[in-house]
């Protein structure tokens, strides 16, 4: 089945790097574009950035631009998040996501937990 | 950017009753809009696309309508399995989605 499954998540200290993956199967990873999506605690949710399925067009938020980094190792069927100087308002369930058709998410990791604190 | 607003955060319905729920943007976004529903503890699902094209496992009784700046969903008869956060989303300007703040959907 297709599924999605997040990892690298954890307590890391503000100014400090994090590297999150996605590990993609059921689906040919490669004709798709993907996302990450994050929630902090008890908020709703916000979007981090897009990468295409050719791995080379990638879109961020603003609030990450030039900290995140969005990449796809095709070979891996893996999505992956490089985040370098974190903030405290980086806390939250980052989730991986598939993008449908150029248009909605319809598939969805079950999330990591990323916590910037002191 | 575009931004969502979601109407209201928080709706009370008695099961078996109708919900409404709304979103605006802050411009156009065409049909370009989904919702998706999210449970306690649970990831998104989404639930609508193209604003009224519903998902493929979830009952009829959820319909989505609207064009340019205002969108609504509706849940015809409220079931227990109903209640929930519900999110709207814009992906007029794909790929820089913006997501609305949420619907609490709570039992009355």
């Amino acid at each position: 089945q297709v599924q999605l499954v997040e990892s690298g998540g954890g307590v890391v200290q503000p100014g400090r790097s994090l590297r999150l993956s996605c590990a993609a199967s059921g689906f040919t990873f490669s004709s798709y574009a993907m996302h990450w999506v994050r929630q902090a605690p008890g908020k709703g949710l916000e979007w981090v950035a897009n990468i295409w399925s050719d791995g080379i067009n990638t879109y961020y938020a603003d609030f990450v631009k030039g900290r995140f980094t969005i990449s796809r190792d095709t070979s891996k069927s893996t999505l992956y998040l490089q985040m370098n100087s974190l903030r405290a308002e980086d806390t939250a369930m980052y989730y991986c996501a598939r993008d449908r058709a150029h248009d909605a998410i319809d598939v969805w990791g079950q999330g990591t937990t990323v916590t910037v604190s002191s | 950017e575009i931004v969502m607003t979601q109407s209201p955060a928080t709706l009370s319905v008695s099961p078996g009753e109708r919900a409404t729920l709304s979103c605006r943007a802050s411009q156009s976004v065409s049909s370009n809009l989904a919702w998706y529903q999210q449970k306690p503890g649970q990831t998104p699902r989404l639930l609508i696309y193209g604003a009224s094209t519903r998902v493929t496992g979830f009952p009829a009784r959820f319909s989505g309508s609207g064009y340019g700046t205002d969108f609504t969903l509706t849940i015809s008869s409220l079931q227990s399995e109903d209640f929930a956060v519900y999110y709207c989303q814009q992906y007029n300007n794909w790929p820089l989605y913006t997501f609305g703040q949420g619907t609490k959907l709570e039992i009355k």
